[in-house]
């Protein structure tokens, strides 16, 4: 089945440091997603991506559609403490019978004040 | 801004019992879907319900489970015959129009414990 791999599983950073996280795919999405999830909640949606090469911010956050459609880049500039969580990105085949979401392993943030 | 809810928060439930997930998708919204995450893993499609029937489902959402929106508001998720395995957070979704590729919004979810 599609897979989803992210790297790095986990990162440990300074405060005001900036991240960088990345999500490969075993096949092609022609929407690319990242969520955030804090403990107990749900996944949250930081990004969409619906056009490959395609480049969005939003505030400090900025991620990648990859030109082969098989990978996404996520950054977070000048992190702060609340940055902490679960980043997932998610891959979909807009216009199917069900849009499901395939997520990715999952990027593990920890921001030290 | 609209969200998804889901009750309760926490369901605890023995082996063997039927444990009925509720959802209450936003709105203006067509799609409604339903995913679990075991504990320390990734989010898992499960179901995907529009126009009143399931468009497509997962292997893990085997003859055990069902969905129904019993009326305008509300979508379930039944798992018949809880087993240990089950336990995990099951999460919600629901998204737009079938013409306009709009993401997925998730509610908090519901903690499943299965004793």
């Amino acid at each position: 089945g599609q897979q989803l791999n992210q790297s790095p599983q986990s990162m440990f950073i300074q405060e005001g440091e900036d991240v960088s996280m990345n999500c490969t795919s075993s096949s092609i999405f022609n929407t690319w997603l990242w969520y955030k999830q804090d403990p107990g909640e749900g996944p949250v949606l930081l990004i969409a991506l619906y056009k490959a090469g395609e480049l969005t911010s939003n505030g400090r956050l900025t991620a990648q559609f990859g030109i082969t459609r098989k990978d996404s880049f996520l950054n977070i500039s000048a992190s702060i403490p609340s940055d902490v969580g679960i980043y997932f990105c998610a891959g979909l085949n807009y216009g199917g019978a069900t849009n499901k979401l395939i997520f990715g392993t999952g990027t593990l943030l920890a921001v030290q004040p | 801004e609209p969200e998804v809810t889901q009750t309760p928060s926490h369901q605890v439930t023995q082996m063997g019992q039927e444990v009925i997930l509720r959802c209450v998708p936003i709105s203006n919204h067509l799609y409604f879907y339903w995913y679990r995450q075991i504990l320390g893993q990734k989010v898992e499609f499960l179901v995907s319900f529009y126009n009143n029937e399931i468009s497509e489902k997962s292997e893990i959402f085997d003859d055990q489970f069902s969905v129904e929106r019993p009326d305008g508001s509300n979508f379930t998720l039944k798992i018949r015959s809880t087993k240990l395995e089950d336990s995990a957070m099951y999460f919600c979704a629901s998204s737009g129009r079938t013409d306009c590729n709009q993401p997925q919004h998730f509610g908090d979810g519901t903690r499943l414990s299965i004793l």
